[in-house]
């Protein structure tokens, strides 16, 4: 059974940065990429970007000036870092795993709720 | 920035057949990248409903399947259930974009 849990601030203050950690459990299988979604109110999901297992990393093109995903593997978690963040990126923010790159969202946690406000 | 387009909605009765269209472009379902669907209930997180345009994974009931044809893909849903409520995602790779894209998903209500 596959279990990933999302936790970090949910109010972020306008030019700030959010953060969130994701812990992984998924016992002997091991999934290899590790990604960022995130959902607007009332719209589809957005993907942000993943960490590959070996530490390599793709963004999304139109937020990857803004963003950066890093993973500690011995503690099976990994974090988002989303800078300057503005009203424009209050979403639910998933992360979820794959086993292959065309299958990179299999699994996922229940969401964090982040809020961009002062 | 969704590039691959569903209905906004389809509804139908218990026990009907259902299908819900994607369409893509020559970068994305047309350059031949699979294509995965996603059940989203209210309030929950999305769930992995078809992987690599028609395989299921474990659990998923047989009443859903999908497919794939040129640019376009499709999810069907048969024998209708009320559980079945939800919004569904389909979703694939664009090289255009460099990256993952989602669809704009679809409304399903049983009558």
């Amino acid at each position: 059974q596959v279990h990933l849990r999302e936790s970090g601030p949910g109010l972020v203050e306008p030019s700030g940065t959010l953060s969130l950690t994701c812990t992984v459990s998924s016992g002997s299988v091991r999934y290899y990429y590790w990604n960022w979604i995130r959902q607007s109110p009332g719209r589809g999901p957005e993907w942000i970007g993943y960490i590959y297992y070996s530490g390599s990393t793709n963004y999304n093109p139109s937020l990857k000036s803004r963003v950066a995903i890093s993973a500690d593997m011995s503690k099976d978690q990994f974090s988002l870092h989303l800078s300057s963040v503005t009203a424009a990126d209050t979403a639910v923010y998933f992360c979820a795993v794959g086993s292959g790159w065309q299958r990179v969202f299999e699994h996922w946690g229940q969401g964090a709720r982040v809020t961009v406000s002062s | 920035q969704p590039v691959l387009t569903q209905p906004p909605s389809v509804s139908g009765a218990p026990g009907q057949r259902i299908t819900i269209s994607c369409t893509g472009s020559s970068s994305n379902i047309g350059a031949g990248y699979e294509v995965l669907w996603y059940q989203q209930l209210p309030g929950a997180a999305p769930k992995l409903l078809i992987y690599e345009n028609s395989n299921r994974p474990s659990g998923v009931p047989d009443r859903f399947s999908g497919s794939k044809s040129g640019a376009s893909a499709s999810l069907a849903i048969t024998g209708l259930q009320a559980v079945d409520e939800a919004d569904y995602y389909c979703q694939s790779y664009d090289n255009s974009l460099t990256g993952y894209v989602f669809g704009t998903g679809t409304k399903v209500t049983v009558l």
